[in-house]
């Protein structure tokens, strides 16, 4: 079936790096793909999305970049802050109606 | 901002017993999901309706689940007879456009005794 995989499963930096998440999906018809920001207990929430048609997207210190032909998506954090320590989890609209989320990602920021 | 409400936030039941749990879609989206989350551990696509019925399924959303709108504005989640394994957290998802973001409720933390 329709899978997503995301590395790393843990991520950890210091302030002001860069954090790189990566993704990979197995269904050729995705066309959408979202990242989501979640917080310990909270919802996940959209932080950026891309669609097929578009190789790279950029909000502000946030961007995503899709390779479609090595199925392939990843999500680029620049100038990492505390506040930005939570789980991030890809996703694949897989052209159906249903979204596969990867697995995510925990990110710590050390101050 | 528009958002999308679920209830109750905190559901405790004993295993064997139905519970069923409601979202209120953001009033002109069109397309309706339910993911479950198990704690610590990945958002898990369940189901999605669209027109009044199921588009798609997976293979977690066997009989003991179902889906409905029974009044045109809620959407409901209705689960038979719940194991212990059914605890998590439930998440109700609209959106307007089929490419276009999802917008989650607050969720429900399902806990089977």
């Amino acid at each position: 079936g329709e899978n997503v995989e995301q590395h790393p499963s843990t991520l950890s930096v210091q302030e002001g790096d860069s954090a790189v998440i990566k993704c990979t999906y197995s269904d050729s018809a995705s066309n959408y793909f979202p990242w989501y920001k979640q917080e310990l207990g909270k919802r996940p929430q959209l932080i950026i999305d891309i669609r097929s048609n578009v190789g790279e997207k950029k909000d502000q210190r946030i961007a995503v970049t899709l390779n479609k032909t090595a199925k392939h998506f990843s999500l680029h954090i620049t100038e990492t802050q505390p506040e930005d320590s939570a789980v991030y989890f890809c996703a694949a609209n897989t052209g159906g109606f249903k979204t596969i989320f990867g697995a995510g990602t925990r990110l710590f920021v050390k101050a | 901002e528009p958002e999308v409400t679920q209830t109750p936030s905190h559901q405790v039941t004993q295993m064997g017993q139905e519970v069923i749990l409601r979202c209120v879609p953001i009033s002109n989206h069109l397309y309706f999901y339910w993911y479950r989350q198990i704690l610590g551990q990945k958002v898990e696509f369940l189901v999605s309706f669209y027109n009044n019925e199921i588009s798609e399924k997976s293979e977690i959303f066997d009989d003991q689940f179902s889906v409905e709108r029974p009044d045109g504005s809620n959407f409901t989640l209705k689960i038979r007879s719940t194991k212990l394994e059914d605890s998590a957290m439930y998440f109700c998802a609209t959106r307007d456009e089929f490419d276009t973001e999802a917008f989650f409720g607050q969720g429900t933390r399902l806990t089977v005794v």
